[in-house]
């Protein structure tokens, strides 16, 4: 099976960065994926790491270390349309290639 | 080109009725998976289709079934409701990779399913 770790919340400031962890368990890692979810709203596809290292996209990058199990969504220059839930993905090839998801981490950022 | 798209997008049923939602993906996408989302259990995965055939089952008893079209279209089925099974019910859908590479998934907007 596996197990995916993320904070439930944080709080940050317009203008700011933040830095949301996940930790994962799994058998057969075949990648890990970021999404966001805005309240009421569909998941919508931010970053994917495989290689350890950092992917940067514009605003966001995304920090994978297969050794450590770990991976990090860092998002730079916060804006107040960033609150929304991120949602850290981890596909297992032991399992078929399945997805499972972290329990998300809501992000609120203030004025 | 077109998103994911879901019908109904809102839905209330009784206990112990039966309810199929409808899910069409992305044109040329034809992986198709289903999520249950609720506030307490978050995003968890119920099945994933592609090429007519279930690839993949999450841990969801056998109330819930799916299936998938010769034209990728997938929908899925939940028989005698309960009021545990009140969720966002998404699909997504991604493209194959030949050789063990995995695609992003891209998410329709979801069934809100209220069960009474």
């Amino acid at each position: 099976g596996q197990n995916i770790d993320q904070p439930t919340e944080m709080t940050a400031t317009e203008g700011a960065i933040v830095q949301i962890n996940c930790t994962y368990q799994t058998s057969g890692f075949n990648g890990l994926f970021w999404y966001q979810q805005h309240a009421g709203e569909a998941p919508t596809f931010l970053s994917y790491n495989v290689l350890d290292g950092l992917e940067e996209k514009g605003r966001f990058s995304s920090f994978l270390s297969r050794s450590k199990g770990y991976s990090y969504l860092l998002l730079k220059e916060l804006q107040m349309k960033d609150s929304a839930s991120y949602l850290c993905a981890v596909r297992d090839s032991d399992a078929g290639n399945m997805l499972t998801f972290g329990g998300g981490t809501r992000l609120m950022v203030k004025p | 080109k077109a998103g994911v798209t879901q019908t109904p997008r809102y839905l209330i049923k009784t206990r112990g009725q039966q309810v199929t939602l409808s899910c069409s993906p992305i044109s040329g996408h034809r992986s198709v998976s289903w999520y249950q989302q609720t506030p307490g259990q978050g995003l968890q995965f119920l099945f994933e289709y592609f090429s007519e055939t279930q690839r993949n089952k999450g841990n969801f008893p056998g109330r819930f079934s799916g299936r998938q079209f010769s034209n990728s279209r997938s929908e899925m089925n939940v028989s005698t409701l309960e009021l545990g099974d009140s969720a966002l019910y998404l699909c997504a859908s991604s493209l194959v990779a030949r050789s063990g590479g995995v695609y992003e998934q891209y998410f329709g907007p979801g069934t809100r399913l209220t069960v009474t």
